[in-house]
């Protein structure tokens, strides 16, 4: 099984400040690394697949890079309405894992 | 448009069982996985297992074996998932989420989910 750890685990950002949620995984996984945004009693959201696609619709400022076990999601210039908990999910192999997840709160 | 259009809440005791049901409209229900995955209270995504549509396949997490039984039923477009013998920590928000056929890919979209209180 693929344990997925993200970090941080929560971070208090300024409005237009830029973001870096890192996401490790206990094996190679190759670019089967996908991120997602949960606002608060929503259901889950898609911005990143595979890595460093955007996803249809997220706004530019949302992007993704990595390979291998190390994965990281970028937000350049954050915004009001980005606060909500972000998790990476990896569909390498079944059972499919999420990470623990890093919440953002805005100041 | 495409969309997982989920079961209302539930309410159980301890050791009884529920069946939740996600329902897909706007694309060919055949063509994709439908995956559950939970969220207790304050805490972070469980996947919990997958069925395909197609020839009604599954796989489910280990910690869930012998508990849960995913179901379809293509003339509704329907999916099912049964959790028996539920506990107190079986309590959370139940989503499906669909997949592109052959898996390895993302989850888009969710279904709005589906809040299970286990409460004596």
């Amino acid at each position: 099984e693929i344990v997925l750890t993200q970090s941080p685990d929560s971070q208090s950002v300024t409005p237009k400040e830029k973001v870096t949620i890192t996401c490790r995984a206990s094996q190679n996984i190759g670019i089967s690394l996908h991120w997602y945004q949960q606002r608060p009693d929503q259901s889950p959201n898609l911005l990143i697949k595979f890595a460093s696609q955007s996803f249809s619709g997220v706004p530019s400022r949302f992007s993704g890079s990595g390979s291998g076990t190390d994965f990281t999601l970028t937000i350049n210039g954050l915004e009001a309405e980005d606060a909500a908990t972000y998790y990476c999910h990896q569909s390498s192999s079944l059972p499919y894992s999420f990470g623990q997840g890093t919440k953002l709160e805005i100041k | 448009q495409e969309q997982l259009v989920q079961s209302g809440a539930e309410v159980k005791k301890p050791g009884a069982s529920v069946k939740l049901s996600c329902k897909a409209s706007g694309y060919t229900f055949t063509s994709y996985y439908l995956h559950w995955v939970r969220q207790a209270p304050g805490q972070g995504l469980e996947w919990m297992g997958v069925i395909n549509p197609s020839g009604g396949s599954t796989t489910y997490a280990q910690k869930f074996q012998g508990r849960v039984t995913m179901t379809r039923d293509t003339s509704t477009s329907t999916v099912y998932m049964e959790l028996t013998s539920l506990r107190s920590d079986d309590t959370a928000v139940y989503y499906c989420a669909r997949e592109l056929q052959g898996g390895g890919t993302w989850l888009d979209p969710w279904g709005q989910g589906t809040l299970v209180i286990v409460s004596s």
